[in-house]
């Protein structure tokens, strides 16, 4: 089975600079997908950025972007920026790609953003 | 609605009381998860259909537990004889059966069992 783990159970950083949120994962398989989640105190998971395995380039979303390193199978997260509203739970998900592609979630990382 | 929708938010059992836990996914939507998350941890795969079919439900805790997709929409998550443990909010995600498209997730609902 798929794992996937956070090891940073929180972390702070000061409003407009930047962090990185990390993530490793384990798996056999070739092709899958990788996300990162955003989960505010409502509880709504928000997707914040996807990375297709096949890709070499990295995913950019504005100020979001990822490091993400096959052969090592990493996937850590950068917010340049740092706004108060990115203080949130932060968990890494992997996908398989096969039938049942079903999502495998790391255990999270508190961000706080210091003003 | 535009999103995935779930209810109650809240449910106050006692332990041994059976509970209905309802998700209504986005329309179109031939993907749907259940998720089991305890307070400060990620979520746990529970079971997961496409369309009625519930292809995978290895994450189901116990026998106790029991989903349904009769019509393919409409999902219920039964837990029977609740107990303890089974304390946690239960997250509903759908998605398109397109490979590697994200999935869309409820705001939950968060059970305590007393």
């Amino acid at each position: 089975a798929q794992t996937v783990t956070q090891s940073q159970p929180e972390m702070s950083v000061q409003e407009a600079e930047t962090v990185t949120l990390s993530c490793t994962y384990d798996t056999s398989e070739s092709d899958y997908y990788l996300f990162w989640y955003k989960q505010p105190p409502s509880r709504q998971m928000i997707l914040v950025i996807r990375q297709e395995a096949y890709k070499q380039q990295n995913a950019t979303e504005n100020r979001f972007s990822v490091n993400f390193q096959k052969a090592a199978k990493s996937f850590s997260l950068k917010i340049s920026d740092s706004q108060l509203g990115d203080a949130a739970m932060y968990f890494c998900a992997y996908r398989s790609a096969g039938v049942v592609n079903k999502f495998y979630f790391g255990s999270g990382t508190k961000l706080n953003v210091k003003p | 609605g535009a999103g995935v929708s779930q209810s109650p938010r809240y449910k106050v059992a006692k332990r041994g009381q059976d509970v209905a836990l309802r998700c209504d996914p986005i329309s179109g939507h031939v993907s749907l998860f259940w998720y089991q998350q305890a307070l400060g941890q990620g979520p746990e795969f529970l079971t997961y259909f496409q369309n009625e079919a519930q292809l995978d439900k290895s994450g189901l805790p116990s026998d106790r537990f029991f989903a349904e997709r009769p019509e393919g929409s409409v999902s219920t998550l039964k837990i029977q004889r609740t107990q303890q443990e089974d304390s946690a909010v239960y997250l509903c995600a759908s998605s398109l059966v397109v490979l590697g498209t994200e999935a869309f997730f409820g705001q939950g609902t968060r059970l305590t069992v007393v």
